[in-house]
């Protein structure tokens, strides 16, 4: 079964407001959760690195007050897109580092900004 | 940090073949991982290879890993629809780091 959870699965939302996607582990404590961005048919681009008690480190490009990262607890990260307009629409996933294994990834959250 | 490069980018197939994608990189690392990602959903890893290993394999899965050409090949045998996906090779970020750098990925049809 999945061991990581991402919430919401799909959003719609107008321009200018601000979206939150929690990524969750459900069965483990996760100190390093990861977010990233896909364009349609295109890779996974690395956004920032979540750490469990500390700021996140983000990616060259990204714009840390665009995408604010909260890691407040061992099993929850959260993504919120702060005044979100249309080029900021796409398919965000997250993942989870559980001990020494390979990253567990959540399914995803798709968003349309209007 | 480098990026992985699939090749080819898209393949279609029948039911029943085998289906080879290719992986090639730049500059050394210490492992390859593979993952699979149906259509709007999330990443699936499939196989860790590292460095000191030649081959690996899981199930109808089989990974070769050719340190000197640097190169990597994932191989699935007796392909089924419910393989149709897109299929990912990932490197390890710079310094040594917990992140991954995705390739572009290939896009692998299995026809009834």
């Amino acid at each position: 079964g999945a061991v990581v959870s991402q919430h919401p699965s799909w959003v719609i939302c107008k321009s200018g407001t601000s979206v939150k996607i929690e990524c969750r582990s459900l069965d483990f404590q996760a100190t390093t959760m990861f977010w990233y961005r896909q364009f349609p048919k295109q890779s996974l681009m690395l956004m920032a690195t979540s750490n469990e008690g500390s700021k996140a480190t983000y990616e060259q490009g990204v714009e840390k007050d665009k995408f604010l990262i909260n890691h407040a607890s061992l099993t929850l990260s959260t993504l919120t897109v702060t005044s979100a307009h249309p080029e900021d629409s796409s398919f965000y996933i997250c993942s989870a580092l559980r001990g020494n294994q390979p990253q567990h990834f959540g399914d995803g959250t798709r968003l349309s900004i209007l | 940090s480098q990026q992985g490069e699939e090749d080819p980018q898209a393949l279609s197939i029948q039911e029943g073949e085998n289906a080879t994608m290719n992986c090639s990189y730049k500059t050394s690392i210490n492992n390859l991982q593979w993952y699979r990602q149906n259509s709007g959903r999330g990443l699936v890893h499939l196989i860790l290879i590292r460095s000191n290993e030649r081959e690996k394999h899981s199930g109808r899965l089989r990974v070769t890993l050719d340190t000197s050409k640097k190169s990597s090949s994932l191989l699935i045998t007796a392909s089924r629809a419910a393989d149709t996906a897109s299929y990912f090779c990932a490197l390890p970020g710079t310094g040594g780091s917990e992140k991954l750098v995705f390739g572009k990925g290939m896009k692998l049809t299995v026809n009834p």
